[in-house]
């Protein structure tokens, strides 16, 4: 199946520092989310991207589906930004996404 | 908003025990998923389910079976918990087909299980 890279692993910021978190895939994919899972486990999904580039408030993210990645980039970070973020995807006619092995992110007041 | 609720939050259990865990979707979403969660692994598909009974394994089936009687349950199963099992269970449901694609996942809150 499809693989999954994320980087960095680990990432510390603090507050109103600028990131970008990048997942690259080693084949082409069709079906690219991002999540955020809370210091409390809950996972959220942020963006559905299988190409070109979306915006949510101080998130954003682009995917590259023809280059095989894609970037989330986090302005203005805030200490609610703190968690693990994944990126997960799909390749050919399944919809069943393979999961990053996720970035880190601790957001220092 | 879609609700995906896990019946326990944090379970602990003896190795040798059957153990079910629980999750139940609100918004008639046709398929379901069953991941575990270990700290430098990520996500891991354990099975996942398209419709009502039918199931199809995922990645790390071994030692676990599932169960899709109603639409908007899908229950893991140990029938044998070991210490090896003790891990983060996330369940997870989408719409079906294309559609899945275009609305992605919903995540429960997650059971943490500690076999002891």
């Amino acid at each position: 199946g499809i693989q999954v890279e994320q980087s960095p692993p680990d990432l510390i910021l603090q507050e109103g520092a600028n990131s970008t978190l990048r997942c690259n895939f080693s084949d082409s994919v069709n079906n690219l989310q991002w999540f955020h899972q809370n210091p409390w486990g809950q996972l959220i999904n942020l963006f559905y991207i299988p190409s070109g580039t979306k915006q949510n408030g101080r998130l954003s993210a682009t995917t590259v589906a023809t280059e095989r990645y894609s970037l989330l980039y986090i302005s203005s970070s805030q200490t609610t930004d703190s968690g693990v973020y994944f990126c997960a995807g799909s390749s050919g006619g399944s919809y069943i996404p393979t999961f990053g092995r996720g970035t880190s992110l601790i957001v220092h007041p | 908003d879609v609700k995906v609720t896990q019946s326990s939050r944090y379970l602990v259990k003896r190795t040798g025990e059957k153990v079910c865990l629980e999750c139940v979707q609100d918004m008639d979403h046709e398929n379901m998923f069953w991941y575990r969660q270990d700290p430098g692994l990520g996500l891991r598909l354990i099975y996942f389910s398209y419709d009502v009974k039918m199931k199809e394994k995922g990645d790390i089936p071994e030692g676990y079976s599932v169960s899709r009687e109603k639409k908007e349950r899908f229950s893991l199963i140990l029938e044998s918990a070991s210490t090896n099992q003790t891990s983060m269970y996330l369940c997870a449901s989408s719409l079906g087909g294309t559609e899945a694609r275009a609305y992605g996942y919903t995540f429960g809150s997650g059971t943490r299980l500690t076999v002891v």
